[in-house]
């Protein structure tokens, strides 16, 4: 069966400090792999989206970056953090060629100070 | 682009019926989503409709009407541990596999 890990739950950083999310993919093999961030109380917003190793939308300018260094890995990264990055952020994954079923990691609950 | 619009907030009280409507808009259509999310969790998907009409799984129902842009979810026999946020999402209108959220209607369940 397929399953999505996601770390780490939760992080508390320090504004200008750097971020590193990570996410994996077990049990499946060339999946989509997305980046989601929720703020409080509100819905989910487009992040990145990969459809394969090193191939990355960018769907919101701003100082996040993604990258997918192999098939199941999906990392979301940051070089200074700014306080308006805090929220929920949440990978997921999807049969390629078909966004009818999204799955979803726990999430990453991240707070900048 | 894409835009889905839902009610911020529906209430109810246990056992009974409460439809979560959502409308769309989209530049092409490939099928509307349903996902639940309880607070501090990871959305679950739901149901899928790709065509006209009524889709049943158990309690939970999901409507789609192409022609009016529009959908709803029926969640019937209400149980407290419905109280959760509910999301409708399309597929990007461009044909990739990016699926666009709507705002999320959250649902409180009363005793």
């Amino acid at each position: 069966s397929q399953t999505i890990h996601q770390w780490p739950a939760t992080l508390v950083q320090p504004v200008g400090s750097p971020l590193s999310l990570e996410c994996t993919v077990e049990g499946t093999s060339n999946p989509n792999l997305y980046w989601y961030r929720q703020a409080a109380g509100r819905g989910l917003q487009l992040l990145f989206y990969s459809v394969g190793i090193g191939q990355i939308s960018s769907e919101v300018p701003q100082n996040l970056s993604a990258s997918r260094p192999q098939d199941r890995q999906f990392i979301l990264s940051s070089k200074k953090l700014l306080l308006s990055d805090s929220g929920f952020y949440l990978c997921a994954w999807s049969v390629r060629g078909t966004v009818r079923e999204l799955f979803f990691g726990e999430g990453s609950r991240l707070t900048v100070l | 682009g894409q835009s889905l619009e839902q009610p911020s907030e529906v209430t109810a009280v246990e056992g009974a019926i409460v439809q979560i409507n959502c409308t769309y808009q989209t530049s092409g259509f490939y099928g509307l989503s349903w996902y639940q999310q309880h607070d501090g969790g990871a959305p679950t998907f739901l149901s899928y409709n790709a065509l006209d009409g009524l889709e049943e799984t158990g309690r939970f129902s999901s409507f789609l009407s192409r022609s009016d842009s529009y959908g709803y979810l029926l969640l019937q026999e209400l149980q407290m541990k419905d109280s959760a946020s509910y999301f409708c999402a399309v597929r990007d209108g461009s044909g990739t596999d990016k699926l666009i959220f709507g705002t999320g209607t959250r649902l409180q369940v009363f005793p």
